[in-house]
């Protein structure tokens, strides 16, 4: 089994929608985070969570909101979509080099369409 | 806006050759860290270099970084077409905010 699983793997949604996309880890790590990926643009951060009860906003935050609902889990919302976030959404999980963040684990994205 | 950015976008190689793929950024950072991608795929970390360190080797990659010019290099020696893929050099940046993030990377294609 992957260490950072993510579902849906794939979502066609309409303008308007809400959507939830959802992460988990068995890494056991205390970060994670969402990033979005288009073309051209290389990954952006969205959020960024170094426990359940730290939680900060990356560079592109607006028009999302996260839950880390566990130490395992966290879920990245698009209350109310828009095409232009159609992209794909990659959750990643780290641990720490020595204070500093270590090298991180991705999941294998989830496609986001929005129509 | 996005703190590397990797330069050349795209590069393109016979087998055997040497790649080189450069990565500037603007903050000071705790470390800089390089990685791969296959098409569409979730990102493999390749090697991570500290701050305080100005090299480092893992297999066919070498890695340099030299924090006054806020620049890293990342070369695979003797390339091979299963190296086609994107790589992204990425910053854990200081100062306390301890956010990572990515430039928009290199493109490499290895020609058999």
């Amino acid at each position: 089994d992957a260490d950072v699983t993510q579902t849906p793997r794939n979502r066609i949604t309409k303008t308007g929608k809400r959507i939830m996309l959802e992460c988990s880890q068995t890494k056991g790590h205390d970060r994670m985070y969402w990033y979005r990926q288009d073309p051209g643009l290389g990954l952006r951060l969205i959020y960024y969570s170094f426990d359940v009860k730290d939680i900060n906003k990356g560079e592109i935050s607006d028009g999302y909101s996260v839950s880390r609902q566990a130490q395992a889990k966290f879920s990245l919302s698009l209350e109310s979509a828009i095409p232009n976030q159609t992209a794909l959404y990659f959750c990643a999980t780290s641990g720490r080099q020595g204070p500093n963040t270590g090298e991180l684990f991705f999941g294998e994205g989830s496609r986001l369409t929005v129509l | 806006s996005q703190q590397g950015e990797e330069d050349p976008q795209a590069l393109s190689i016979q087998e055997g050759e040497n790649a080189t793929m450069n990565c500037s950024y603007k903050t000071s950072i705790n470390n800089l860290q390089w990685y791969r991608q296959n098409s569409g795929r979730g990102l493999v970390h390749l090697i991570l270099i500290r701050s305080n360190e100005r090299e480092k080797h893992s297999g066919r990659l070498r890695v340099t970084l030299d924090t006054s010019k806020k620049s890293s290099s990342l070369l695979i020696t003797a390339s091979r077409a299963a190296d086609t893929a994107s790589y992204f050099c990425a910053t854990d940046e200081a100062g306390g905010y301890q956010k990572v993030t990515f430039g928009i990377g290199t493109k490499l294609q290895v020609i058999p």
